[in-house]
């Protein structure tokens, strides 16, 4: 069946680090494929998104490249800030259906 | 503005006190859906609706019934609450399929049933 995992967090970082979570996923067919993020006491937003292979989606600083030959979409940001502190979900939607399969989230706390 | 709206966004209730959680979403989206957020288990989805009065199982339905008797609102109902329903729970309204495709999420509501 389809699914998604990423990689165990926490991921704690300093200020202006670099940042990679990685996300990969299993799916039939040609899934789109989403990032996004859970600030404290929030309900999830939409991050950035690749609808095809090779297609790179980008936001706030924030970019990921949907590879498919190894069926990943690693989110990464060349420096981090304290606002980026969050949880973030890799999630798929597969063919015509409306559902979101997420991964389990990771959580990132970036320190001054 | 644009916007899911729920509530409400924290209850604790006891073990049988049947209860509603409302949704309700202002952008005329067609479809709408409920999930449950656990730690170590991401986002699971509960019960889904494509339109009105059409409604279907998500992956965890057990123990939950919603409706869909207006476009706007999507109420989850929970008859007999059980401890293991203590969760995190999200709705969330979409356009449908598409490259445009996103789904806007309510804020939460954190449920404890003791």
């Amino acid at each position: 069946g389809n699914s998604v995992t990423q990689m165990e967090g926490p991921v704690t970082l300093s200020e202006e680090a670099f940042l990679t979570i990685n996300c990969t996923y299993t799916a039939t067919g040609y899934p789109s494929l989403f990032w996004y993020v859970q600030y404290p006491g929030e309900g999830l937003q939409l991050l950035l998104k690749a609808t095809k292979a090779d297609d790179k989606g980008s936001n706030k600083g924030f970019e990921a490249t949907y590879r498919k030959e190894t069926t990943s979409f690693h989110l990464e940001k060349g420096s981090v800030q304290v606002s980026d502190s969050a949880v973030y979900f890799c999630a798929l939607k597969t063919g015509g259906y409306n559902k979101l399969i997420f991964g389990a989230g990771t959580r990132l706390a970036v320190h001054p | 503005e644009a916007q899911v709206t729920q509530n409400p966004r924290y209850l604790i209730t006891v073990t049988g006190k049947k209860l509603t959680v409302t949704c309700s979403q202002n952008m005329n989206h067609e479809y709408m859906s409920w999930y449950r957020q656990d730690p170590g288990l991401g986002l699971r989805q509960i019960y889904y609706s494509m339109n009105v009065e059409v409604t279907d199982k998500g992956d965890v339905p057990e123990g939950y019934k919603v409706s869909r008797k207006e476009k706007r609102n999507f109420p989850l109902i929970l008859e007999s609450p059980s401890p293991n329903q203590t969760s995190l729970y999200f709705c969330a309204s979409g356009t449908s399929g598409g490259l445009n495709y996103e789904q806007y999420f309510g804020p939460g509501t954190r449920l404890t049933v003791t």
